[in-house]
């Protein structure tokens, strides 16, 4: 499978504790995305890299939050000191950067669920 | 502030008929467009793009039309199937490539056979 895949599909915290979500995107894409989905909403951004830039971290992205991609490859999501309120779907999204639609191929996701 | 609404949380059509579903936005800044399908479980899975260039965009039974003097976008499947249940969302984004995608809130279809 060739897709973009993410690790652990379901984490269930206590409140307090740290969480890392990893993310493997699609080998030859060089652009790669956090996204963060609740309940009936659609996903909203977090940030995003190009090869292993930071170009662009939402407002949404508090202090707590930080995120990598140290090779250009892989990413990891870190959240610390988790609240109730992080609950959610954590999506990672690439993309190659001059393809004919741009568009941004998802992942299966990260369900957290913080007791 | 909701920059891309889709305001019917759910829509349910009979198998062979026609799916219309919409979306608005705001910002007169978006210059792409892209709709995507979601099932149960899974990531979204882009379907169908259009570019605001263009006003109409076909792909097999989906096509998307643009009206950018009422800031709306619609996608058409016809004709529906029963597979074609899934949640679908608008998205939107400015630049030609590689930014920050804002959804809507999605639309719940339902093709009864």
């Amino acid at each position: 499978d060739t897709g973009v895949s993410q690790d652990p599909r379901h984490k269930i915290t206590k409140r307090g504790q740290n969480v890392t979500f990893r993310c493997d995107p699609i080998s030859e894409h060089n652009r790669l995305y956090w996204y963060r989905q609740t309940l009936g909403q659609g996903p909203e951004f977090l940030t995003y890299f190009q090869n292993e830039a930071q170009l662009e971290k939402s407002r949404l992205l508090s202090d707590r939050f930080s995120a990598e991609r140290p090779k250009g490859s892989f990413s990891t999501l870190e959240i610390q000191r988790t609240e109730q309120g992080d609950s959610a779907m954590y999506l990672c999204a690439s993309s190659l950067t001059g393809s004919r639609y741009n568009e941004q191929f998802f992942g299966p996701g990260t369900r957290l669920t913080v007791l | 502030d909701q920059q891309v609404k889709q305001n019917s949380p759910s829509l349910s059509v009979q198998e062979g008929r026609i799916s219309i579903l919409n979306c608005d936005y705001t910002n007169s800044m978006f210059d792409y467009f892209l709709w995507y399908k979601k099932y149960p479980a899974e990531g979204p899975t882009f379907l169908i793009s259009i570019s605001s260039i263009k006003d109409k965009n076909e792909d097999g039974r989906f096509t998307v039309f643009l009206n950018k003097s009422a800031k709306h976008l619609s996608l058409h499947i016809v004709p529906s199937q029963p597979g074609d249940s899934a949640v679908y969302f608008c998205a939107a984004r400015t630049g030609t490539s590689g930014s920050r995608l804002t959804f809507g809130e999605g639309t719940q279809l339902t093709v009864n056979p």
